[in-house]
């Protein structure tokens, strides 16, 4: 199978902690995308990060790849009660452009 | 900041009925897709369109699904003859530029609620 796994499935953490969620994928990428799902709502891009780059950050986000394990981690620093979501990495192969997306990780951040 | 929208929010279709989903993407986008989403399921890919036509798609688009872009902004997904199994959530996304449109952001609509009863 091409589909991306994510663990934790489920995270529950304090405001002001860290969160952090992997995903791993199996075949050779383009790109991997970070997305935020609000129940009912659609995925919001968060940071895309290419094949040849290690690190990105955006804001209180940090995305590293490493492509030698397949895998994929997202940190979500100084987490607030709205960073409340469901978290998905979709992965690009090599070849097309459509995403493959992990189960995802449902984050819940305490007050 | 531009967006993706889709219409209806919610389609409530009795089941063998036709159904269109429509969707505006950004309107600076070339690359057009649509996702679905089973309930507590993985988002899963369909179709991706491009210059007019279909550039992939996935073993869930079989014959009773179809694509177009009838004019200068809508996309559209029809599902010609509803099964029970088609309940889901429909994604529209679009990415922009660059020679073959990869390596950019999908950027994705709320969804079609889409129930087959």
């Amino acid at each position: 199978s091409q589909q991306g796994e994510e663990d934790p499935q489920a995270l529950s953490i304090q405001e002001g902690e860290n969160a952090t969620m992997n995903c791993s994928y199996k075949t050779s990428i383009n790109n991997l995308q970070w997305y935020r799902q609000n129940s009912g709502r659609g995925l919001v891009h968060l940071i895309l990060i290419r094949s040849n780059e290690r690190e990105k950050h955006s804001g209180r986000l940090r995305v590293t790849l490493d492509t030698s394990k397949k895998s994929s981690s997202l940190l979500i620093t100084a987490s607030r009660a709205a960073d409340t979501a469901s978290y998905f990495c979709g992965f690009m192969e090599a070849a097309g452009n459509k995403l493959t997306f992990g189960g995802g990780t449902r984050v819940l951040v305490k007050p | 900041e531009p967006e993706v929208t889709q219409t209806p929010s919610h389609q409530v279709t009795q089941m063998g009925q036709e159904v269109i989903l429509r969707c505006v993407p950004i309107s600076n986008h070339l690359y057009f897709y649509w996702y679905r989403q089973i309930l507590g399921q993985k988002v899963e890919f369909l179709v991706s369109f491009y210059n007019n036509e279909i550039s992939e798609k996935s073993e869930i688009f079989d014959d009773q699904f179809s694509v177009e872009r009838p004019d200068g902004s809508n996309f559209t997904l029809k599902i010609r003859s509803t099964k029970l199994e088609d309940s889901a959530m429909y994604f529209c996304a679009s990415s922009g530029g660059g020679a073959a449109g990869r390596g950019q952001p999908q950027h994705f609509g709320d969804g079609t609620r889409l129930s087959i009863l």
